[in-house]
C-alpha cells in the first residue's frame, strides 16, 4: 500500500493557461473522489468515481473543469483558462466500496498558484 | 448559515492537557460524522468515524455525536507536541451523495 500519489505537488501557471492534475489511488480502491482546498478553510467536495464512471459533480465543477478516469485507475483533473480564483490545493482520495464515501484516503494534494 | 460550522481558532494548549473540539451542523440528514487530523502541506487523515449518534474511543481519542442537539465532539486525552495539527470535522448523508462536508478546521498547537 503506497497510498495515493498526486502530481505535480507544486503548479504555478498564468491566469489563461490550462493545467492538469494526475492522481493515482490506492490499488485495490475502485472510487476516486476530487476536492479542492483554499487556505483556511475545509475540503469542498469537486467530482466522485466509481471505476471508470463519474457518477457526482459538484456545482463549483464549472465547464472549464474536467475529470477523467479512463481505465477505472489513475485519474486527471483539467482546468481550462485558468483564472486567479482557481488558485488552491487540489485533492484527490480514493476508497473501497466497502468503506463507501466515509474513510477516504487523501493524497497531499497539489499546490496551484495562478498569477 | 453553513451547513457545518468549525471554530477555526487557533487552538493552544500545554502537553498533557485533555483537548476538546466540537462542530455543529443544520441538515439532521447527515448520518455519517467523521473527524480527520492534517499536518501542514499534507491531505488530511481519518483519525474517527462515527454512523448516527455515540461515542467511540480510540486510543487517547473519544469522539461523540448528539444528533438531538447536532453537535459532535472529538476529545484529545493527554495530549502530545506530535498532535499539532489542523483537525477537521467531516459529515455525510446516508444514501444519495457521496459528498462529505467538511467544517472549516481548527488549528491545534500542544506546547511541550
Amino acid at each position: 500500500d503506497t497510498g495515493v500519489s498526486q502530481n505535480p505537488r507544486h503548479k504555478i501557471t498564468k491566469r489563461g493557461q490550462n493545467v492538469t492534475f494526475r492522481c493515482d489511488p490506492i490499488s485495490e480502491h475502485n472510487r476516486l473522489y476530487w476536492y479542492r482546498q483554499t487556505l483556511g478553510q475545509g475540503p469542498e467536495f469537486l467530482t466522485y468515481f466509481q471505476n471508470e464512471a463519474q457518477l457526482e459533480k459538484s456545482r463549483l465543477l464549472s465547464d472549464r473543469f474536467s475529470a477523467e478516469r479512463p481505465k477505472g485507475s489513475f485519474s486527471t483533473l483539467e482546468i481550462q483558462r485558468t483564472e486567479q480564483g482557481d488558485s488552491a490545493m487540489y485533492l484527490c482520495a480514493s476508497s473501497t466500496a466497502k468503506n463507501r464515501g466515509e474513510k477516504l484516503f487523501f493524497g497531499s494534494g497539489t499546490q496551484l498558484s495562478v498569477l | 448559515q453553513k451547513e457545518v460550522e468549525q471554530d477555526p481558532g487557533p487552538l493552544s494548549v500545554p502537553e498533557g492537557a485533555i483537548v476538546s473540539l466540537n462542530c455543529t451542523y443544520s441538515n439532521s440528514a447527515f448520518q455519517y460524522f467523521m473527524w480527520y487530523r492534517q499536518y501542514s502541506r499534507k491531505g488530511p487523515e481519518l483519525l474517527m468515524y462515527t454512523y448516527s449518534s455515540g461515542n467511540k474511543e480510540d486510543g487517547r481519542f473519544t469522539a461523540q455525536v448528539d444528533k438531538s442537539s447536532k453537535y459532535i465532539s472529538l476529545f484529545i486525552r493527554d495530549s502530545q507536541p506530535s498532535d499539532s495539527a489542523t483537525y477537521l470535522c467531516a459529515m455525510k448523508k446516508q444514501g444519495g451523495s457521496e459528498k462529505l462536508v467538511f467544517g472549516k478546521g481548527t488549528k491545534l498547537t500542544v506546547n511541550p
